[in-house]
């Protein structure tokens, strides 16, 4: 069975921190992709990257950096210099096996991210 | 604007009312999909559709129904809503095959509450 979990259910940082959103992933299948999504207060998900089984190098994005080390089953994310507008819930999510075929992610719990002016 | 459109993006309703969810894409996707969700749970499936007239069960498909007659569009229909069904669900489409073409866009979400 898959799993991922966000062990940190809400973090609160001052501005211009550097702030890191872990996530722990379970599968049997080597072939698999890794998510992150962002919910606004807004609600919408917004997607922020995929990240294929076989693609272990991290990826930078402007203030935003992915760190995905298969040894420890762990995709974090990373957000440098936060500001206000980083405020969110962030979900991990693992997509791998027979479930690829439906599409059927499997999301973490989500991270509430409150960056404080 | 490539965009997923739901509607309606707010509803309360009492038990036992039937109701619809829409949701429509304009990115000509083949892949179409439904997720609740639902606090310290994340987003779990309830049904999803790999083309016209071709639909599955997702793993909490109990108590909604859906169609695709058309491939744009994808409701969800809640023939007789419980409470239980309150949550915030979202409408997904992507291109098919092959998840590495092409990620999962998101409606901005329905929130419903029964009553």
């Amino acid at each position: 069975a898959q799993k991922v979990t966000q062990a940190q259910t809400e973090i609160s940082v001052v501005e211009k921190e550097d702030v890191t959103l872990d996530c722990v992933y379970e599968t049997r299948d080597t072939t698999y992709y890794l998510f992150w999504y962002k919910q606004p207060p807004s609600g919408e998900l917004v997607f922020l990257i995929r990240r294929n089984s076989f693609d272990e190098q991290n990826e930078i994005s402007g203030r935003y950096s992915w760190n995905f080390q298969k040894s420890t089953s762990s995709f974090n994310f990373t957000i440098t210099a936060s500001q206000v507008v980083d405020s969110a819930v962030y979900f991990c999510a693992l997509i791998s096996g027979v479930d690829t075929g439906r599409r059927a992610l499997t999301f973490g719990s989500g991270t509430r991210l409150q960056v404080q002016p | 604007e490539a965009q997923v459109t739901q509607n309606p993006r707010y509803l309360i309703t009492v038990t036992g009312k039937k109701l619809t969810v829409t949701c429509s894409q304009n990115m000509n996707h083949e892949y179409m999909s439904w997720y609740r969700q639902d606090p310290g749970l994340g987003l779990r499936q309830i049904y999803y559709s790999m083309n016209v007239e071709v639909t599955d069960k997702g793993d909490v498909p109990e108590g909604y129904k859906v169609s695709r007659k058309e491939k744009r569009n994808f409701p969800l229909i809640l023939e007789s809503p419980s409470p239980n069904q309150t949550s915030l669900y979202f409408c997904a489409s992507s291109l098919f095959p092959g998840l590495g073409s092409g990620e999962l866009f998101f409606g901005e979400g329905s929130r419903l509450t029964v009553l």
